[in-house]
């Protein structure tokens, strides 16, 4: 099945600067890549998403981009602030007979200091 | 994006008992996917529920130890049984939405004493 490893576990960044979180994945059947959220005792929020057939796409101060070949995606905090503090996940959406399924990457522990 | 109502959102079980948690969702939906997140864990699938048949299990999860009803295309259940505290998590529930993205309820901690 699917595998999806996330790097780093924990960034710490000053106010202002960038941050990138990085997600590898194994199975090149995977077709859509969301990244989410988590804010502590609460649901992860879906905050930017990518498909395959995309290289990058961008939502004000973040970005995501997308290498099929290497199958890996990159999350782009930009103008970090404090309240982007949080625990952001990678998945990936498996394609094939596992169709419909998101796997996790391990969580990116973010704390964007004032 | 679909809107999902998840209840309870905690409870605080005795061992060897059972725990109901159930998810209405405001749109049809062909599947429910059912998570589990261990404290300062990333999300586990448990399982997919699919209205009109069995659930499909993830490695490591077993119907007897986590039976999903999936009465209507709205709605789902995904029991705990027999409970140990190595099942207090937080459980949620996640939905396909239109546009492709995936919503989750609000999730219920679960503890067990």
């Amino acid at each position: 099945g699917e595998n999806v490893e996330q790097h780093p576990s924990t960034l710490s960044v000053q106010e202002g600067d960038s941050a990138v979180i990085k997600c590898t994945y194994s199975d090149s059947a995977s077709n859509y890549f969301p990244w989410y959220k988590q804010e502590l005792g609460k649901r992860p929020q879906l905050i930017i998403d990518i498909r395959s057939n995309v290289g990058e796409k961008k939502d004000q101060r973040i970005a995501v981009t997308l290498n099929k070949t290497a199958k890996h995606f990159s999350l782009h905090i930009t103008e970090t602030q404090p309240e982007d503090s949080a625990v952001y996940f990678c998945a990936a959406k498996a394609g094939g007979t596992s169709y419909g399924k998101l796997t996790f990457g391990q969580g990116t522990i973010l704390t964007v200091h004032p | 994006s679909a809107v999902i109502s998840q209840k309870p959102s905690r409870d605080i079980c005795q061992r060897g008992t059972s725990l109901t948690i159930q998810c209405q969702v405001d749109s049809q939906v062909t599947m429910m996917f059912w998570y589990r997140q261990q404290p300062g864990q990333s999300l586990t699938l448990i399982a997919t529920a699919n209205q009109g048949s069995e659930a499909t299990y993830e490695s490591g999860f077993v119907i007897d130890k986590f039976p999903i009803s999936r009465p209507n295309l709205t709605f789902s259940t995904l029991t705990v049984s027999n409970m140990s505290p190595e099942d207090s998590s937080i459980y949620l529930c996640s939905v396909e939405g239109q546009g492709g993205g995936y919503t989750f309820g609000s999730g219920t901690r679960l503890t067990v004493v």
